[in-house]
């Protein structure tokens, strides 16, 4: 199936700064899930959205739910050397139709 | 935390033998599913199964083969494995309550 689309692939940064990070589809969905994933590990679930222009928050991680249904935000304030990792999106219309963003590798200099 | 484990996490072995990972939760929950993951594709889904002795094909499941025989088990099995089947496999299982769809810890696989 088409994944989705995820932007930036990467990111470098600085500790202390803000970092946003999306996935767009041209499908709907009725869930949208995002999760980080360290290497050699599998993906922990960070934050889920379940209706249009949801805006949820998970201590410095914060992730809307787009209006259109077709696009999802993560942004994560005040960035810290543990944030370091993979990110990524998966948005779910039901509970066999499920796509993935390919991730964003996001890096933090301390 | 879904209760997944995957066994064996690693497994190096050579074209042509047969392979099985399992996947065992702990969570009661009725759907899990198969995927590996590859740089550049992401998760891609191998096969699925909404209960007891019920499983679908994904988009990658030439190849593979799965069986549930108790909804605490989901294994996946490589008849005769390939180099293009090393992989980073994931299982996972679905809570249908929240929606939230959740990950073991992976299950490397070099086929040589």
């Amino acid at each position: 199936g088409q994944q989705l689309n995820q932007s930036p692939q990467s990111m470098f940064i600085q500790e202390g700064e803000d970092v946003s990070m999306n996935c767009t589809s041209s499908s709907i969905f009725n869930t949208w899930l995002w999760y980080k994933q360290d290497p050699g590990e599998g993906p922990v679930l960070l934050i889920a959205l379940y209706k249009a222009g949801e805006l949820t928050s998970n201590g410095r991680l914060t992730a809307q739910f787009g209006i259109t249904r077709k696009d999802s935000f993560l942004n994560i304030s005040a960035s810290i050397p543990s944030d370091v990792g993979i990110y990524f999106c998966a948005g779910l219309y039901n509970n066999n139709d499920m796509r993935f963003g390919a991730g964003t590798r996001l890096t933090v200099k301390p | 935390d879904a209760g997944i484990t995957q066994s064996p996490r690693h497994k190096v072995t050579e074209t042509g033998t047969p392979v099985t990972l399992r996947c065992h939760q702990t969570e009661n929950h009725r759907y899990m599913y198969w995927y590996r993951q590859d740089p550049g594709h992401g998760l891609r889904l191998i096969h699925y199964s909404y209960g007891v002795k019920d499983t679908d094909k994904g988009e990658v499941s030439d190849g593979y083969s799965v069986s549930r025989s108790k909804t605490e088990d989901f294994l996946l099995t490589l008849e005769s494995a390939t180099s293009s089947q090393t992989s980073v496999y994931f299982c996972a299982t679905y809570r249908e309550e929240k929606g939230e769809l959740f990950f073991g810890e992976g299950s490397r696989l070099t086929v040589l």
